[in-house]
């Protein structure tokens, strides 16, 4: 069984922060995907990474593939408090399509 | 569009009992998939389909069966439910299993409790 472990667990910041999420895992995946949940529904797609070292900009957040694609980053600048909530990473294999293998998860809380 | 629809939002059953999770999406997706939701293991895949007529295990498929006789719905069902099966449940569809990489739309989730 593939495992995707992200780190922090659990991350408590103030407005203004930076902050890095990191994805890891002992497999190479073809592409990564990282999805924000809110409580009470479910995950929403931010972004999907395809090619090894890429990096990917949304606003505030850079997204990063690692070069073996075996690790990912997400990067939030000045954090605002609605990026509160939990941060999944998922790894897609070449050959399975869509099913994806989750990371753990990292939640984050930003306050005034 | 509805998108990806789930119900009920919040289920409690006894030890024993069965019922039938259900999700529809209207976006006439050709993947759909089931995931449980655990505290500390993120989203685990327990059954998907690739079309009408077609499903196939994922990583936790043992006490739940699933059927597709429609591209429109994909019902799980519990056979006999048992406290290990608390946890949130959520349906997702995305467009095409042929593409790896193409979004996935997750339903807004069945809480289950088993007593």
């Amino acid at each position: 069984t593939q495992l995707l472990e992200q780190s922090p667990q659990f991350l408590s910041i103030q407005e203004g922060e930076n902050l890095t999420v990191y994805c890891n895992s002992s497999s190479v995946f073809s592409s990564l995907q990282w999805y924000r949940q809110e409580p009470g529904e479910g995950p929403v797609l931010l972004v999907t990474v395809v090619t090894g070292g890429e990096v990917k900009k949304l606003k505030r957040l850079t997204f990063q593939f690692g070069d073996a694609r075996k690790d990912s980053s997400l990067h939030i600048t000045a954090a605002q408090p609605g990026d509160t909530g939990l941060y999944l990473c998922a790894g897609v294999n070449t050959g399975t399509a869509s099913k994806l293998t989750f990371g753990t998860g990292t939640r984050l809380q930003v306050t005034l | 569009n509805a998108g990806v629809t789930q119900t009920p939002k919040f289920q409690v059953l006894k030890t024993g009992q069965s019922m039938t999770l259900q999700c529809a999406q209207d976006m006439n997706h050709e993947y759909m998939s089931w995931y449980r939701q655990d505290p500390g293991m993120g989203l685990r895949l327990i059954h998907y389909s690739v079309g009408a007529g077609i499903t196939d295990q994922g990583e936790v498929p043992n006490g739940y069966n699933v059927s597709r006789s429609t591209t429109e719905d994909f019902p799980l069902r519990l056979l006999s439910a048992a406290p290990s099966q608390t946890s949130v449940y959520f349906c997702a569809s995305s467009y095409s299993f042929r593409i790896s990489y193409n979004e996935q739309f997750f339903g807004p989730g069945t809480r289950l409790t088993v007593l």
